[in-house]
């Protein structure tokens, strides 16, 4: 079955530490985007990828990086930088254009600086 | 900067009963509206898309959009208690042609008392 997997489900990270968060996807989707969702808050971009090694800043960027080197893969590194990192992370993918038909997401990664 | 607004909730509404559920968006140029379904925990699910003004109903879901009024609304009819959960409301920011980049609003919690 077509689907995007996100691992690892939950992760610990310590200060001054840089994570990695990993997102899968075999639909075939041209777009993907990374998502990070606090508590009781709706969802704010962090970055998204229309196409293979591009990809653009959404509104809260700042402290981490994105890469798209395959289709299928859109790895997210949350860095030292990222001053609040703990919260729910969420990977959707999309086709692009005008037949879009909204995101599918993965399963999340909750992430915890301990 | 593009907005899509919903009262956060929660509202309670008895089994068997109707929900409503609204949403109101800013970006005039809006041509796609999604309704996705938030498990507490879980990643959002896609529960029903609607691009043309009027009404779509699916099952127990219909969605109506009005586009003059930057409105869009979810109904759920005979209300159950699995229905319980934040329902977010989404918007496709057409910047351009090829984006397909989504808008989401913060949520609103339903609860279904039995």
């Amino acid at each position: 079955d077509g689907g995007i997997t996100q691992s690892p489900k939950y992760l610990f990270r310590k200060e001054g530490q840089n994570v990695t968060l990993s997102c899968e996807q075999n639909l075939n989707h041209d777009a993907m985007y990374w998502y990070r969702q606090d508590p009781g808050q709706g969802l704010r971009l962090i970055y998204y990828s229309q196409i293979v090694n591009d990809f653009q800043k959404g509104d809260i960027a700042e402290g981490y990086s994105v890469s798209r080197e395959k289709k299928e893969s859109f790895p997210l590194t949350v860095t030292s930088a990222q001053k609040n990192p703990t919260a729910f992370y969420l990977c959707a993918s999309s086709r692009t254009g005008r037949d879009s038909y909204g995101y599918t997401f993965g399963s999340g990664t909750r992430l915890t600086v301990v | 900067q593009k907005e899509v607004e919903q009262n956060s909730g929660p509202l309670s509404v008895p089994e068997g009963a109707i929900a409503s559920l609204n949403c109101t968006y800013s970006d005039r140029g809006s041509q796609s509206f999604f309704w996705y379904r938030q498990y507490s925990g879980k990643s959002p699910e896609l529960i029903m898309f609607i691009y043309s003004n009027g009404d779509k109903e699916d099952g127990r879901f219909t969605a109506q959009l009005n586009k003059a009024s930057q409105y869009v609304s979810l109904l759920i009819r005979d209300s159950q208690p699995s229905d319980s959960a934040t329902y977010l409301c989404a918007v496709n920011s057409q910047a351009d042609s090829s984006a397909s980049k989504i808008i989401f609003g913060s949520g609103t919690r339903l609860s279904i008392r039995p």
